[in-house]
């Protein structure tokens, strides 16, 4: 079992939809999450980030973390065609000296105008 | 600013040959990280740099593979006889310190593609 799960879809949607991702780990120790987005032929890029448990929303973007039960969530509100890319959530621990990041496989999402 | 980059974008290598990949992160970035994407699975870490000096190599997945940053700035991924399974995209991504999370910025990464 990897340390972090998250479903690979594909995940197809009409534009507008609210579009819910989620990742399951089980490394206790982990403590900043975060969720990156990737383009086909692209570096990932940051959106969120998140500190322990807790909500996070910024613009159309909410992030929820539940440590108890080791998930969490990325929320697209009105979701775009421009949103269709790979949606990676990424966690580290802190106090480990390098904060090197373990990703999920990735959700690939499709807004479909 | 300029971001991270990396060359060469493409790289196409004979089963056994050598490779040597490339990243310039952004100027005065302390850390440096590599990771290996295959295809379809999201990135995985190699190694770790803060200024130059190699402090995790915990994830290199064998002794063909090396990493350097002699000055602290460039980096260079280098891969000795190359096998299939080291088809993959690899990226480099830097951050600025290390006392506390710090963004992690990515390069666009380069595609090795082991024939």
């Amino acid at each position: 079992q990897k340390e972090v799960e998250q479903d690979p879809g594909p995940l197809s949607v009409p534009e507008g939809a609210i579009v819910s991702l989620n990742c399951t780990y089980s490394n206790s120790a982990f403590q900043y999450f975060m969720w990156y987005r990737q383009y086909s032929r692209k570096g990932p890029e940051l959106l969120m980030y998140t500190y322990s448990s807790g909500n996070k929303e910024d613009g159309r973007f909410t992030a929820q973390v539940d440590k108890s039960s080791k998930y969490i969530s990325l929320f697209i509100r009105d979701s775009q065609p421009s949103d269709s890319a790979t949606y990676l959530c990424a966690m580290t621990n802190s106090g480990a000296g390098s904060y090197q990041l373990t990703f999920g496989k990735g959700t690939k999402l499709s807004v479909i105008p | 600013g300029a971001g991270v980059s990396q060359s060469p974008r493409y790289k196409v290598a004979k089963r056994g040959q050598d490779v040597a990949l490339r990243c310039d992160p952004i100027s005065g970035h302390v850390s440096l990280f590599w990771y290996q994407q295959a295809l379809g699975q999201g990135p995985e870490f190699l190694t770790y740099f803060q200024n130059e000096a190699q402090l995790d190599k915990s994830g290199l997945p064998s002794d063909r593979f090396f990493a350097e940053r002699p000055e602290g700035s460039v980096s260079t991924l280098k891969i000795q006889r190359t096998q299939q399974e080291d088809s993959a995209v690899y990226l480099c991504a830097s951050s600025l310190v290390t006392s506390s999370y710090n963004e992690q910025f990515f390069g666009p990464g380069t595609r090795l593609t082991v024939l």
